[in-house]
């Protein structure tokens, strides 16, 4: 059963850092392009950042580039969201996501929540 | 890149069918056949229910279906059951610099 779990969300202050992590089982972690999605609070799905199967190549939202880092280490099934210089508008509950590789998300995680306030 | 455009709720009667739409423009959903749809319940995680504009995955119920006119694609629930209630997402690829766009999102009820 192809399982992702995140963690690492909490409360932090604007200008603060958090990093997130998702450990995944039930399928070759190794194979697969990862994703990080987000969801504001009474707000649609918005695509974070992808990452590719070596985490060599990574891609990110507009709104993120230069704050947040994705990386991953496929010796530990797990995939990383470095979250830096956080403002409000990036409260969100952050879900990881396995690559469909149809431009989609077969597998999502339960998702972990970040709330940015002082 | 600004959000695709989903009604924000549809319902029906069980057993009936309903239709969920997805706007977008020529850059997204009327360029590319890569729209999938998610279903979401309240407290979980999203579910891939339609990919490639059209295609199921397995174990997808085949009363799930998509299709796509122009720069609108569809998902339609046939023989509506209780527990098709939830909200559902579409996406697109862009192919701009952020690859992907979601919908709004539209809350289904079976009332």
């Amino acid at each position: 059963e192809v399982q992702l779990m995140e963690s690492g969300g909490g409360l932090v202050q604007p200008g603060g850092s958090l990093r997130l992590s998702c450990v995944v089982s039930g399928f070759t972690f190794s194979g697969y392009w990862m994703h990080w999605v987000r969801q504001g609070p009474e707000k649609g799905l918005v695509w974070v950042s992808r990452i590719n199967v070596d985490g060599r190549t990574a891609t990110y939202a507009d709104s993120v580039k230069g704050r947040f880092t994705i990386s991953r280490d496929n010796a530990k099934n797990t995939l990383y969201l470095q979250l830096n210089s956080l403002t409000a508008e990036d409260t969100a509950v952050y879900y990881c996501a396995r690559d469909g590789s149809n431009w989609d998300f077969d597998y999502w995680g339960q998702g972990t929540l970040v709330t940015v306030s002082s | 890149q600004s959000a695709l455009t989903q009604p924000a709720s549809v319902s029906g009667s069980p057993g009936q069918s309903i239709t969920v739409s997805c706007t977008g423009t020529s850059s997204d959903v009327g360029s590319y056949n890569y729209v999938s749809w998610y279903q979401q319940h309240p407290g979980k995680a999203p579910k891939l229910m339609i990919y490639a504009v059209s295609r199921r995955p397995s174990g997808v119920s085949n009363r799930f279906s998509g299709s796509k006119s122009g720069n609108t694609a569809s998902l339609t629930i046939s023989g509506l059951q209780a527990e098709d209630e939830a909200d559902y997402f579409c996406t697109s690829f862009t192919g701009s610099s952020n690859p992907y766009v979601f919908g709004t999102g539209t809350k289904v009820t079976v009332l």
